[in-house]
């Protein structure tokens, strides 16, 4: 069975860093592509970042691109995403996301992680 | 950026009716759309891909179609475990980018 489970969000105030991990099992993480997802209150979804299965392929939403990061540890089945600057527009859930295989759409999502960002 | 532009915004319905819920595209993105369902407090779940291919265990009553820019969800004989917000998703280009969903009340 898939799980993917997101951890790291809190309460912050604006200009501060997080960072958020995913850990997932039931397949193969080494060999799948994973997103980032954020879902702020009462809206739609946002993709943020993407990552292959290799650094060969990251992408970034212009929203955060040069303040977030997305990095994966095969050997620990992990995603991160490490989020510096944070505004307070970037206050959401954030859901972790595997890609269909060769497709950029998500067939597994975790259950999300909010995170606040406000003085 | 592709906007993705979803109507209408809610649907007040009753069980057994049939539903059409679309969602349009500012280019072309060929068949590359996906819907999701979300319920309140969960994570979307991947309803369709490809436009018109149903996800794993997704009922029958759900059916997709469109391509280029104008796409439908339609959902026949609703039961009310369908009351959920439906989002589509384009992955012609990068950014991804969502629909802002269309809220289905039963």
């Amino acid at each position: 069975e898939v799980q993917i489970l997101e951890s790291g969000g809190t309460l912050l105030q604006p200009g501060e860093s997080l960072r958020l991990a995913c850990v997932v099992s039931g397949f193969t993480f080494s060999n799948s592509a994973m997103s980032w997802v954020r879902q702020a209150p009462g809206k739609g979804l946002e993709w943020v970042a993407a990552h292959s299965r290799t650094v060969e392929s990251i992408h970034y939403a212009d929203s955060v691109k040069g303040r977030f990061t997305i990095s994966r540890d095969n050997s620990k089945n992990t995603l991160y995403l490490e989020m510096t600057n944070l505004r307070v527009e970037d206050t959401a859930v954030y859901y972790c996301a595997r890609r269909w295989p060769a497709e950029e759409f998500f067939d597994h999502w975790g259950q999300g992680t909010p995170v606040t960002v406000s003085s | 950026e592709v906007v993705m532009t979803q109507s209408p915004a809610t649907l007040s319905v009753s069980p057994g009716e049939r539903v059409a819920l679309s969602c349009r595209a500012g280019q072309s993105i060929s068949n590359n759309l996906a819907w999701y369902q979300q319920k309140p407090g969960q994570a979307p779940r991947l309803l369709m891909w490809g436009a018109s291919t149903r996800a794993t265990g997704v009922p029958a009553r759900f059916t997709g179609s469109g391509s280029g820019t104008d796409f439908t969800l339609t959902i026949s004989g609703l039961q009310p475990e369908d009351s959920a917000v439906y989002s589509c998703q384009q992955y012609n280009n990068w950014p991804l980018t969502f629909g802002q969903g269309t809220k289905v009340e039963i």
